[in-house]
């Protein structure tokens, strides 16, 4: 099956500088790679997603990266604000199955 | 649109007791619905995927017999966990595929289960 790793587990960054976490996978199958915030005790909120036949796709301060043949796929946010602070998930969609990575923990210093 | 509820939110119950989780699609009709369990601090682990009509496709290393669920209509998808132990409190969360949008899934807001 799929295995999405991702890193790092956490992150600190002071406000206003850019976060960039990163997430690689295994399934050359898998062609929809989305990206979710979520806060303590809350669900997990799609913020960005990819499919596999764009390589890069921006939404104001947050775009992700898409390289199909290294199998590694990049959320870049950047202005950071305090209220960006949250855990972050990468996965990838196969088929019918999603596969997460293990979360990010974004700390934005005000 | 795409609103998923899940109740109840938080439940505490008694070792050895079932407890029922619903998950509905209010404004779409879902094909599938995925059941995720969360530890704390930790990522989301996909139970299992359930089809509306069909039997619900278990991750390995998941007992579909501790963990029943069922998909009877395309808005609603329940998960029984039965004989629940203190092993089993987590926080449970449903999400659903909107047939309409390609691939996109919609998360629950979760179902906090403590068992004494």
């Amino acid at each position: 099956g799929e295995n999405v790793e991702q890193h790092p587990s956490t992150l600190s960054v002071q406000e206003g500088d850019s976060a960039v976490i990163k997430c690689t996978y295994s399934d050359s199958a898998s062609n929809y790679f989305p990206w979710y915030k979520q806060e303590l005790g809350k669900r997990p909120q799609l913020i960005i997603d990819i499919r596999s036949n764009v390589g890069e796709k921006k939404d104001q301060r947050i775009a992700v990266t898409l390289n199909k043949t290294a199998k590694h796929f990049s959320l870049h946010i950047t202005e950071t604000q305090p209220e960006d602070s949250a855990v972050y998930f990468c996965a990838a969609n196969t088929g019918n199955q999603f596969y997460f990575g293990t979360g990010t923990s974004l700390t934005v210093i005000p | 649109g795409a609103v998923v509820s899940q109740h109840p939110s938080w439940v505490i119950c008694k070792s050895g007791t079932s407890v029922k989780i619903e998950c509905r699609s209010l404004d779409f009709q879902a094909t599938t619905m995925f059941w995720y369990r969360q530890f704390p601090k930790q990522s989301l682990m996909l139970m299992a995927t359930s089809n509306e009509g069909s039997k619900a496709t278990y991750e390995q290393g998941v007992e579909k017999d501790k963990f029943l669920i069922n998909h009877a209509s395309l808005t609603l998808s329940t998960l029984t966990v039965t004989s629940a132990h203190p092993e089993d409190s987590s926080f449970y969360i449903c999400s659903a595929r909107d047939g309409g949008r390609l691939n996109e899934q919609f998360f629950g807001p979760g179902t906090r289960l403590t068992v004494l």
